[in-house]
């Protein structure tokens, strides 16, 4: 009954390479977001999405795109891989507006050999 | 671009209080301050939030100043458990929340 759920929970690949994140929430939360941890521990916003609409789109690379199938999935495609993109990401979700907390799922750690 | 600054690193006995303090000097009328723990790697907890009132839950307490500069997040009988780093953010209404570098609490026994 896991409320914030992300797979895979590790990820190693090749420059170049084009992989997905899988996020999922059952809390019935109407927005979810996706951050970025870097190797200094910075935590940083990359997207969030409401009712399938985009609403906060930070200065990512286009290689980056958030795709969700329906309010309950915000999956992560990265196109062309590259060694920066090493990181821990964290998906999370709450319901809209700037008085509910956000819960967060437990990380992909991807690494980018 | 976080707009708080805290401390880099805290220490705190077990079974005391820990106090872990915040400073937000821009904070506007409408933006709450949040705070989240994050222990190891794994995703950020959130503890507890609040607009203008001090705040209590069943894990801690928030103390916000009057003109609202500052907060402090109580965490009242610190376990081992606790040891994380604590993130304080100022979240405004367009749902964003930047964390900064946070304070590192320790509990020693």
């Amino acid at each position: 009954d896991t409320a914030v759920s992300q797979t895979p929970k590790y990820l190693v690949t090749q420059m170049g390479n084009d992989k997905s994140i899988k996020c999922e929430q059952n809390l019935g939360h109407d927005t979810m977001y996706w951050y970025k941890q870097d190797s200094k521990k910075f935590l940083k916003i990359m997207f969030s999405y409401n009712n399938k609409e985009l609403i906060i789109n930070e200065t990512v690379p286009n290689r980056f795109s958030p795709k969700s199938p329906d309010k309950a999935h915000l999956n992560l495609h990265i196109n062309s891989l590259e060694l920066g993109d090493s990181a821990v990401y964290f998906c999370a979700s709450s319901q809209r507006g700037t008085g509910y907390e956000q819960y967060f799922g437990p990380g992909t750690r991807l690494t980018v050999t | 671009d976080a707009k708080t600054t805290q401390p880099p690193s805290m220490d705190c006995a077990e079974g005391r209080a820990a106090n872990l303090p915040c400073n937000h000097s821009t904070i506007s009328g409408n933006e709450y301050v949040y705070w989240y723990r994050q222990i190891h790697s794994q995703g950020p907890q959130y503890i507890i939030h609040g607009l203008k009132n001090n705040e209590t839950n069943e894990m801690a307490s928030l103390i916000i100043t009057e003109d609202r500069k500052s907060s402090t997040l109580i965490l009242p009988h610190a376990t081992l458990r606790d040891t994380a780093v604590y993130y304080c953010i100022v979240r405004g209404n367009n749902n964003d929340m930047r964390f900064g570098a946070g304070t590192r609490l320790t509990v020693k026994p």
